[in-house]
């Protein structure tokens, strides 16, 4: 069973930073492209960024870049997202996807439960 | 950036109706558009890929069509677990955009 799940959000202060993990299992985690989508509390879905199968290869929203890295861990079955000088408007909920790659016409086939970053002094 | 607007955002429908929600894109996305369904406090599901390939151990009653830039999904004989919210999202491009939601609500 494919599964992913999140960890590391929590209060920060403006300014701040947190490293986000997601721990995949279920699946041959180093041959899949992930992404990272935030969703503020009771509004839509945001593509935040993804990175390729070996982590040779990253893209971001123009929102975060400069501010947010992605990156990957193979042997650890772990993706990571590091958020540095978090503003109160980074608040959300933030998934990791699975990107379903040509299969799926790269749709997001399994999501994790999400963790919630709150910015806040 | 690839805008997509779905509509409506809201509907208030009843077990059994037929509903269908639109997605337009700003631009051609050929038929990588993508539906997931969403329920309060829970990630996304995917439904269908592809504009219409409905995934694994998703009920027939949901359906996609579209390409280019107008899509819709409908629901048919809708059941109460399908009240939801609904988004698309292209495939197409980066940054890999959402429409904004509708939610389905119990009439």
């Amino acid at each position: 069973e494919v599964q992913l799940v999140e960890s590391g959000g929590g209060l920060v202060q403006p300014g701040g930073s947190l490293r986000l993990s997601c721990e995949a299992s279920g699946f041959t985690f180093s041959s899949y492209w992930m992404h990272w989508v935030r969703q503020v509390p009771g509004k839509g879905l945001v593509w935040v960024s993804r990175i390729n199968s070996d982590g040779s290869n990253t893209g971001y929203a123009g929102s975060v870049k400069g501010r947010f890295t992605i990156s990957r861990d193979n042997a650890k079955n772990t993706l990571h997202l590091q958020i540095n000088s978090l503003r109160a408007e980074d608040t959300a909920v933030y998934y990791c996807a699975r990107d379903g790659g040509y299969n799926y016409d790269y749709a997001f086939d399994y999501w994790g439960q999400g963790t919630l970053v709150t910015v806040s002094s | 950036d690839i805008q997509l607007t779905q509509s409506p955002s809201f509907l208030s429908a009843s077990v059994g109706d037929r509903v269908t929600i639109t997605c337009r894109a700003s631009q051609g996305v050929s038929s990588y558009l993508a539906w997931y369904q969403q329920k309060p406090g829970k990630a996304p599901k995917l439904l269908i890929s592809a504009a219409s390939t409905l995934q694994s151990g998703v009920p027939s009653r949901f359906s996609g069509s579209g390409s280019g830039t107008d899509f819709t999904l409908t629901i048919s004989n809708l059941q109460p677990e399908d009240f939801a919210t609904y988004y698309c999202q292209q495939l197409n491009s980066y940054p890999r955009t959402f429409g904004g939601g509708t939610e389905v609500e119990i009439k």
